[in-house]
C-alpha cells in the first residue's frame, strides 16, 4: 500500500517560489506502475491538476501552469517535488501528492497524500 | 482546453438514487473516473474507466457515460455517501488531467 507525504513551507510570499516534496513510502519511486503528481484545491473550490512526471524523468504539466511550474524526481530518496514560481493569492491552495496509475483509459490518481495547506502571503 | 461541468449541489433523501453528472464536449469519446471528498479529507476514487468499482467501493455506486454526459449514480444512498464528488477525464490530445468543479452531495 503506496503512502505519500507531502511537506514543505506553509506560508510563501507573493513573487517568490513554492517549493513543496512528496516522500513515497511502500514502492520504490521508480516502479513503472505509477505517475506520480500533483493536484491543488483552492479553499472551497474543486481540485486543479499540476501536473505528472514518471520515474524517468517524463513530464506532463496543466498548460494553463506550465510556464511557472517544474517537478522533478529523486529516486535515490524515493521522492518527487514541487516548484511552482511567482506566486500570487491564487496560488493558495490545499496541495496535493498522488500516485496515478496510468493505462489506455488515461491517467488516475489511487493514492492522495493528506495535502498541506500553502497560504500566499506578505 | 478541455472542460468539465457538474453541477454545484445535488440532494437527495436518503435511500433514494441520487445522479450526480459531469458534461463536457464528446465525454462519452473518454474515460471518466470519480472521486468522493468528504470535509476534512483527501479524495478516494470511487468509479474509474466510466463504470468500473475499485476493491472495496459499495455496489450501490455505478457510472455511465454517453454522448456528452457521464454520470455516477448512488441507489440507496445512505447518509454516510454524504460529500463533495469530482469528476475527472483525461484529453486524449494533450495528455492532460481535467476535473470538474465538484459537486455537493447533500443527503436529506
Amino acid at each position: 500500500q503506496l503512502q505519500l507525504q507531502e511537506s514543505g513551507p506553509g506560508l510563501v510570499k507573493p513573487s517568490e517560489t513554492l517549493s513543496l516534496t512528496c516522500t513515497v513510502s511502500g514502492d520504490s519511486i521508480s516502479s513503472t506502475s505509477y505517475y506520480w503528481g500533483w493536484i491543488r484545491q483552492p479553499p472551497v473550490k474543486g481540485l486543479e491538476w499540476i501536473g505528472n512526471i514518471y520515474y524517468s524523468g517524463t513530464t506532463y504539466y496543466n498548460p494553463s501552469l506550465k510556464s511557472r511550474v517544474t517537478i522533478s524526481v529523486d529516486t535515490s530518496k524515493n521522492q518527487f517535488s514541487l516548484k511552482l514560481n511567482s506566486v500570487t493569492a491564487a496560488d493558495t491552495a490545499l496541495y496535493y501528492c498522488a500516485g496515478l496509475s496510468y493505462d489506455s483509459s488515461g491517467f488516475r490518481v489511487e493514492y492522495w497524500g493528506q495535502g498541506t495547506l500553502v497560504t500566499v502571503s506578505s | 482546453s478541455y472542460e468539465l461541468t457538474q453541477p454545484p449541489s445535488v440532494s437527495v433523501s436518503a435511500g433514494q438514487t441520487a445522479s450526480i453528472t459531469c458534461s463536457g464536449d464528446k465525454l462519452g469519446d473518454k474515460y471518466v473516473c470519480w472521486y468522493q471528498q468528504k470535509p476534512g479529507q483527501s479524495p478516494v476514487l470511487v468509479m474509474y474507466q466510466d463504470n468500473k468499482r475499485p476493491s472495496g467501493i459499495p455496489e450501490r455506486f455505478s457510472g455511465s457515460n454517453s454522448g456528452n454526459t457521464a454520470t455516477l449514480t448512488i441507489s440507496g444512498t445512505q447518509i454516510i455517501d454524504e460529500a463533495d464528488y469530482h469528476c475527472q477525464a483525461w484529453d486524449t490530445s494533450t495528455a492532460d488531467v481535467v476535473f470538474g468543479g465538484g459537486t455537493k452531495l447533500t443527503v436529506l
